[in-house]
């Protein structure tokens, strides 16, 4: 068990809704970063969140959004879902520089979602 | 640009037996980390080290050794005597030090199974 939570661990949804995950930690990780990981790929980097502020943002549309609470969990909502968003959606937790590529992450097990 | 290639998709191996998983990696800056993740079955990404550019230094770790070579861009990960416990997929990942944020880009991952 890594201390980092994702819910809910698998959900389907349909083209076109909208869909929230959330991920919380145990420890006062300050930095949140989400990863989106296609079938047989490597994770893809969305967006990282610091000081409840989006700091930077991978190749992803607008569609994709996020949040970051005072208790360092957060939130990463989709619009408009298409077929192409069904995926591993994984929670990484930082705690240090938010700015550095120095940091280690904490990853949860991810929700799975799919879209029909 | 930053990339990172696994060019190994799956390998099997017998039990007790050595293996080794290839990573090679292409980036601009001069200062950058790799990293190493695990990913059982149960998704969560799991660290097992960390290098920065300026440490060539090779690293064991009980069965696990690491073998960083900046003049082939390579950034290899043998396990000794493979275990079943062993099976999983197995990611390389690149991050710069400048990069803004904690953005982790990974390989398409190479899956390993031990065969008992």
């Amino acid at each position: 068990e890594t201390g980092v939570t994702q819910s809910p661990t698998h959900l389907i949804k349909t083209r076109g809704q909208q869909v929230t995950l959330r991920c919380s930690s145990q420890s006062g990780h300050n930095t949140v970063s989400w990863y989106q990981q296609a079938l047989g790929q490597g994770p893809q980097f969305i967006f990282q969140y610091y000081r409840e502020e989006e700091n930077g943002r991978g190749n992803f549309p607008p569609r994709f959004s996020g949040l970051q609470f005072p208790n360092y969990s957060s939130e990463l909502n989709v619009n408009a879902l298409e077929l192409d968003d069904s995926a591993l959606y994984l929670c990484a937790m930082g705690l240090g520089a938010f700015d550095s590529g120095a940091n280690v992450l904490t990853f949860g097990a991810g929700s799975r979602l799919t879209v029909l | 640009a930053q990339k990172v290639t696994q060019a190994q998709t799956e390998i099997s191996v017998v039990e007790k037996e050595d293996v080794t998983l290839d990573c090679v990696y292409e980036t601009r800056d001069t200062t950058y980390y790799l990293f190493w993740y695990k990913q059982p079955p149960s998704g969560e990404l799991v660290f097992l080290i960390r290098r920065n550019s300026f440490d060539e230094q090779n690293e064991i770790s009980g069965r696990y050794s690491w073998n960083f070579q900046k003049s082939t861009s390579s950034f290899n990960f043998t396990i000794t005597a493979s275990q079943v416990v062993d099976s999983a997929v197995y990611f390389c990942a690149l991050s710069e030090a400048m990069a803004g944020a904690n953005n982790l880009f990974f390989g398409t991952g190479t899956r390993l199974t031990v065969i008992p």
